[in-house]
Order: structure tokens, then C-alpha cells, then sequence
């Protein structure tokens, strides 16, 4: 079946870049995905990528996939306070509707 | 206008009652989805209907039972709450012609059973 995984935890300091990591087992994955969950909220989609992408670019945020090893990152660059949050790495396979997540990466800014 | 919503948004009951929790889409969307996350964070698929049709049921207990009467809602009933039920269940929708199929998720119940 499909797995998807995060490392737990990531700590910087503001207006360094931060570089979250996802790594995933599906090959047929279509479309790769960034969730941000904030505190006592619901997720918010940040950016995602199609499977032929390399990488994708949206303001502060770059996404590098590497599909022969099927490594996908978030890099955020100069991370402010309000970027702490947990990150989700998010899948979607052929022929599949639903999204199989990672456990969360939680980034904690530091003033 | 809220996209995705969900009442209520806390839900503190005790083991062995029935309760329910609605989502509503304003989006227009064709497909729902109920996600479960724990206390650590991890998020899974319960369910998923494409209008008003069951598509996706993950291995989830029969006291969980989802019902959509309409395209622009999936409610989420479970009898016999048990403590492993705490979680924050998750609505979802998205539109499965568009281009990347992203989904829009609701707030977000937080349910405690005691």
C-alpha cells in the first residue's frame, strides 16, 4: 500500500530557509501535495506538484521532486513567525480520489 | 463565504452514546471525504462519496456511517462511541474534473468521548 514519510520536527530561525522533507512509496503517484495545519485549524493547500514536474515555484516556497527516488521537499525561504505550523506531504495515485498523507512535519520559527 | 464547513465544531461525549457530525460544501464540489486525525497528528481516509455515491470505505468500523444526502453534504453518524473514537474528523470536497483535484478540508470537529 502507499506510505508517505516526514520527519517530526524542525526547528530555524527567522528569515532562514527551511527545508522540509517527504519521502513516499507509490509509484503511480500523480499529483504530490503541501498542506500547512496551523493551531486548532483545518489545512490549507500551500502548493502542489504533477508527477512529471521536477520543481515548482510560488513566492517563498520551492518544491523539488525527485521522482527515481521518490523524494519531494518544501524549501520556505526567509521562514517568519507565522510559518510555524505543522506541514503535511500529501499523495495522489492513479485512479485514487483520496489523499494519502505523511505524519506532519511541525516547524517551529524562532524569533 | 465559508467553503467547507462543519457543526459542531467540538464535541465532548461519553462511551457508548450515537452522535452526528455534519459537513456542508458551498463549492459546488462532486466529492466528499470524512479524515480522521489522531492525537498524533496522523491523518487517514474514512470515507468518500461522489455524488451522493459511496466510493471509498478504509476499513472503518460499521458503528461509523456516513450519509449523504446531497452533493453538498456528507454527515458522519457513529453509534456506540468508544475512547479510541477521540479524534478531530476532518470534511473534505473536491471537484474531480478540475485540474489537480485539490481538496478544500473544513475546520474540523474535535470529539472527545469520556
Amino acid at each position: 500500500g502507499e506510505d508517505v514519510e516526514q520527519s517530526l520536527f524542525l526547528s530555524v530561525r527567522e528569515g532562514d530557509s527551511s527545508v522540509i522533507n517527504c519521502t513516499y512509496t507509490d509509484s503511480s503517484s500523480t499529483y504530490l501535495y503541501w498542506y500547512k495545519q496551523e493551531p486548532g485549524a483545518g489545512l490549507q493547500l500551500l502548493t502542489y506538484i504533477f508527477s512529471n514536474m521536477d520543481m515548482k515555484q510560488d513566492q517563498r516556497l520551492t518544491v523539488l521532486l525527485n521522482k527515481k527516488d521518490k523524494h519531494l521537499s518544501l524549501r520556505i525561504a526567509d521562514t517568519q513567525t507565522g510559518d510555524s505550523a505543522i506541514y503535511f506531504c500529501a499523495e495522489r495515485s492513479t485512479g485514487r480520489r483520496a489523499l494519502t498523507f505523511g505524519s506532519g512535519t511541525r516547524l517551529q520559527v524562532q524569533p | 463565504d465559508t467553503a467547507v464547513s462543519q457543526t459542531p465544531k467540538y464535541l465532548v461525549t461519553q462511551m457508548g452514546n450515537d452522535k452526528s457530525i455534519k459537513c456542508e460544501q458551498n463549492l459546488g464540489h462532486d466529492t466528499m471525504y470524512w479524515y480522521k486525525q489522531d492525537s498524533k497528528k496522523f491523518l487517514k481516509i474514512m470515507f468518500s462519496y461522489n455524488n451522493k455515491e459511496l466510493i471509498i470505505n478504509e476499513t472503518v468500523p460499521n458503528r461509523f456511517s456516513p450519509k449523504s444526502p446531497d452533493k453538498a453534504h456528507l454527515n458522519l453518524h457513529i453509534n456506540s462511541l468508544e475512547l479510541g473514537d477521540s479524534a478531530v474528523y476532518f470534511c473534505a470536497s473536491s471537484q474531480d474534473s478540475g485540474a489537480y483535484y485539490e481538496q478544500y478540508f473544513g475546520p474540523g470537529t474535535r470529539l472527545t468521548v469520556t
